[in-house]
């Protein structure tokens, strides 16, 4: 079975921390994805990498970056933390290749205070 | 832009009951669909993927069809049971190349014992 990980279930930081979310998956998928969940806005794409070093940005990147080293972690940075991050964030992974089935994390719960 | 919408937001059914959850779609130029369940605070699990080609998909007491003319997917759930109370969220893939999914906001299912 695929397996993503996150490295924090529950995440508290202060408002202007430099803040890291760490995502490893276990199946040598080439695309990985950071998303963030709100209330009434469902699940919106924050940034997408198609392969190490390569990343391209979602629908709603403003006051994050991302980093892609290795081919198994996608880290999303949230430069200097605001309140209006305050959500759920998960990360898939999903091979290149059609059908491209999208297998994700279990979430990290993140609340700047 | 796509746009995909799931109606209704909410759904109580009693347990046995058989009932069917919809998902909508603007752009019928989508290369597959998916239906996820999300427990509350978790990530997010796949259920079905439905192939462009294909018009529908089973898995256990889950059916999913597909009719890309209209815009419209439903995933058919039988003998409701309380185990099956969560949020299930549709997302389509565009074509052109694209990797990204669009999804809906859920509908939230209570199954009542």
């Amino acid at each position: 079975d695929v397996k993503v990980t996150q490295s924090s279930r529950y995440l508290v930081k202060r408002t202007g921390e430099k803040v890291f979310l760490e995502c490893v998956q276990d199946m040598d998928h080439e695309n990985m994805f950071w998303y963030r969940q709100d209330p009434g806005l469902g699940l919106r794409l924050i940034y997408f990498s198609y392969d190490v070093k390569m990343k391209e940005k979602g629908d709603i990147p403003e006051g994050y970056s991302v980093s892609r080293e290795k081919k198994e972690r996608f880290s999303l940075i949230l430069e200097s933390a605001s309140t209006n991050q305050t959500s759920m964030y998960l990360c898939a992974s999903s091979l290149s290749v059609y059908p491209y089935t999208q297998y994700f994390g279990p979430g990290t719960r993140l609340t700047v205070l | 832009k796509q746009e995909v919408t799931q109606i209704p937001a909410a759904l109580s059914v009693p347990e046995g009951e058989n009932l069917v959850l919809n998902c909508s779609f603007t752009d019928s130029a989508i290369y597959n669909l998916q239906w996820f369940r999300q427990d509350p605070g978790k990530g997010l699990t796949s259920l079905l993927l439905i192939q462009s080609s294909q018009r529908e998909q089973t898995s256990g007491r889950l059916n999913a069809s597909l009719d890309k003319s209209s815009g419209r997917s439903t995933l058919y759930i039988a003998a409701s049971q309380p185990g099956d109370s969560a949020t299930y969220l549709c997302a389509v893939g565009a074509q052109g190349g694209s990797e990204k999914l669009v999804f809906g906001k859920g509908t939230k299912l209570t199954v009542n014992p």
